[in-house]
């Protein structure tokens, strides 16, 4: 069973703060990084999916790390805005499912 | 942009009853799944489906679960006598391309989801 792990599950920025949290994963056998953004009452929306050790990826002021041969990820945001509440989800593919961590709910306050 | 539509958003019933939850995917897309998360708990895989066939499952996915693509637009989950514990959000999803190896490289398009309360 291929285990995915999120860190901290919660976080409380102030608007305007740079903030970053963790997905990590068995560096065995991957094939793929997952990140999406899931806001309440909304569709979970992909943010990056990520193949390379190595890889950055950037979105706007959203970016992502990719480092395969220790297992892990990691998703900055700089400079926080409320908007950017929600929960960030990573998830790796394993045959034709994807496996999800529990999710970084982000909170931004104004 | 496209986007994944499911109905109802919110299906309340009781212990026992069938419920249908229904997605319309994006047109031409042939590879869906399902998925769900129960509050406070991980989002996870139900069931994956292509070529108007089961392609995987889940050890959650059993005898009372099934999923059919009735008219070539909805894609629907089935739960044929609900339980307590099938209360959750349930989501639709496909990925960008269609591609049976592929598509776990592509991301993935989700619909907003069903939340369904079993009483």
């Amino acid at each position: 069973i291929l285990n995915v792990e999120q860190s901290p599950q919660s976080l409380h920025v102030q608007e305007g703060d740079s903030t970053n949290f963790t997905c990590s994963f068995p560096s065995s056998n991957f094939y793929a990084l997952h990140w999406y953004r899931w806001e309440t009452a909304k569709s979970p929306e992909a943010l990056f999916v990520m193949t390379l050790n190595g890889d950055e990826k950037k979105k706007g002021r959203i970016s992502a790390t990719l480092n395969t041969k220790e297992g892990y990820s990691y998703l900055y945001i700089k400079g926080s805005q409320p908007e950017d509440s929600a929960t960030y989800l990573c998830a790796l593919p394993s045959g034709s499912r994807l496996t999800f961590g529990e999710g970084t709910q982000l909170t931004v306050n104004p | 942009e496209p986007e994944v539509t499911q109905t109802p958003s919110h299906q309340v019933t009781q212990m026992g009853q069938e419920v249908i939850l229904r997605c319309v995917p994006i047109s031409n897309h042939l590879y869906f799944y399902w998925y769900r998360q129960i509050l406070g708990q991980k989002v996870e895989f139900l069931v994956s489906f292509y070529n108007n066939e089961i392609s995987e499952k889940s050890e959650i996915f059993d005898d009372q679960f099934s999923v059919e693509r009735p008219d070539g637009s909805n894609f629907t989950l089935k739960i044929r006598s609900t339980k307590l514990e099938d209360s959750a959000m349930y989501f639709c999803a496909s990925p960008s391309e269609n591609s049976g190896v592929a598509s776990s490289y592509n991301e993935q398009f989700f619909g907003p989801g069903t939340r369904l309360t079993v009483l």
